[in-house]
């Protein structure tokens, strides 16, 4: 079992559409959770951090976490075209001492 | 530009040659990682420095790869004798002191390709 999975996609949604991203660990010490964006060529750019159960909003972007279900999600609202990229779930796992466990990585397209 | 700084952004290197890729942390970070992405594969952590020291080695393969965060300059990531499996893009990640927050902030990364 992979420590951080995804599904690779390609997740197609409409604009102004809701875009949901999942991901799931195995980790079950894990404290910290982020979600990356990452355009094609380009460097990963932090969106969310998330570190307890429930919900995190921060404007278009809400991250949700369930560490009984090892369950992380990222809701997109209002998608737009610029928000296709690949979004990365990452985790600094129990005793991981800041070296981040990355997902492979969920492509997203929004369609105009 | 406040973020964090990599260079060279590309580089390219013949089988048997050195690459040196150099990152300069965000002002006010101390902390620096360093991260291989594979094409068509996922982050990889490989080392993690605070200045002169190297906290955690365990992602670096146990040869020709080094790494180093001196007093002063930038952390350098050395790779000697490359190999045509060293193509990857290569990124520099910056975090605060510890116990503020665990959050890293990546650099525009260095392509690098063996030919």
């Amino acid at each position: 079992q992979k420590e951080v999975e995804q599904n690779s996609g390609p997740l197609s949604v409409p604009e102004g559409a809701i875009a949901s991203l999942n991901c799931t660990y195995s980790d079950r010490g894990s404290q910290s959770f982020f979600w990356y964006r990452q355009y094609s060529g380009k460097s990963p750019e932090l969106i969310m951090s998330i570190y307890s159960n429930g919900d995190k909003e921060d404007g278009r972007f809400t991250a949700q976490l369930n560490k009984a279900s090892q369950y992380v999600s990222l809701l997109i609202r209002d998608s737009q075209p610029s928000d296709s990229a690949t979004y990365l779930c990452a985790l600094n796992p129990t005793g991981g001492g800041n070296k981040l466990t990355f997902g492979t990585g969920t492509q997203l397209k929004v369609e105009l | 530009n406040a973020g964090v700084m990599q260079n060279p952004r590309h580089l390219v290197r013949r089988r048997g040659q050195e690459a040196r890729l150099r990152c300069s942390p965000m002002k006010g970070h101390s902390h620096v990682y360093w991260y291989r992405q594979l094409p068509e594969e996922g982050l990889k952590f490989m080392v993690y420095l605070q200045k002169e020291n190297i906290i955690d080695e365990s992602g670096m393969p146990k040869e020709r790869f080094s790494a180093e965060f001196p007093k002063e300059g930038p952390s350098i990531l050395r790779i000697q004798q490359v190999v045509r499996g060293d193509s990857a893009a290569y990124f520099c990640a910056s975090s605060p002191l510890p116990g503020d927050t665990d959050t890293q902030y990546f650099g525009p990364g260095t392509r690098l390709t063996v030919l």
